[in-house]
């Protein structure tokens, strides 16, 4: 079973500086996806970022950008010139290519962007 | 486009009574997912139905919960009878197809077992 880890329950930063969540996951998996989710606060879940496990090249959406280091099963999300709007509940999460649909999150870390 | 379409709200029932979540997915999307996502926890994955037919439910209570989709497009998920633990938000998603990665979430149910 995959298990996905998110050792940062809490965070905060200020207005316009850069961020790092963490994220480690565990499988016996070559081929899979993960991905990074935004739970703004009384609002639904969003995606921010996708990353293909044979794509060496991190994925990149505008502010947002990835550090896959897949030995060692390590997916952190930068966010770069925080916004107020950034504030909210991000997950990390883990789907198999042969089970694609069925995702496994980790546990979550709040943001706090502060003005 | 309308994304996915979640009722009620919130919910507040007493344990051991009954209770039902509907959902509506994105028009057109084949596959939908119930979670469930207690406080301080990702979601875990309840059902999985692609159409009317269910693909995993491998981690869905049976002895009281359930869920249907008859006729592949709206989906209730029904709690009989409900217990404490069972106080989360109840998140309904949607895909195009299954084998499509990219979900879209419904802004959830919030329940709440006194």
């Amino acid at each position: 079973a995959q298990t996905v880890t998110q050792s940062q329950p809490e965070m905060s930063v200020q207005e316009a500086e850069t961020v790092t969540l963490s994220c480690t996951y565990d499988t016996s998996e070559n081929n899979y996806y993960l991905f990074w989710y935004k739970q703004p606060p009384s609002r639904q879940m969003i995606l921010v970022i996708r990353q293909e496990a044979y794509k060496q090249q991190n994925a990149t959406e505008n502010r947002f950008s990835v550090n896959f280091q897949k030995a060692a099963k390590s997916f952190s999300l930068k966010i770069s010139d925080s916004q107020l709007g950034d504030t909210a509940m991000y997950f990390c999460a883990f789907m198999k290519y042969t089970n694609a649909g069925k995702s496994t999150f980790g546990d979550g870390t709040t943001l706090t962007v502060k003005p | 486009e309308a994304g996915v379409a979640q009722s009620p709200r919130y919910k507040i029932i007493e344990k051991r009574q009954s209770v039902a979540f509907w959902c509506n997915p994105i028009s057109g999307h084949a596959t939908l997912y119930w979670y469930q996502q207690i406080l301080g926890q990702g979601p875990k994955l309840l059902i999985q139905f692609q159409n009317n037919g269910v693909v995993d439910d491998s981690q869905l209570p049976k002895d009281r919960f359930s869920a249907e989709r008859l006729k592949g497009v709206d989906s209730t998920l029904k709690i009989q009878p409900a217990k404490l633990e069972d106080s989360a938000v109840y998140l309904c998603a949607s895909s195009l197809a299954s084998g499509m990665v990219t979900q879209y979430f419904g802004p959830g149910t919030r329940l709440t077992v006194l």
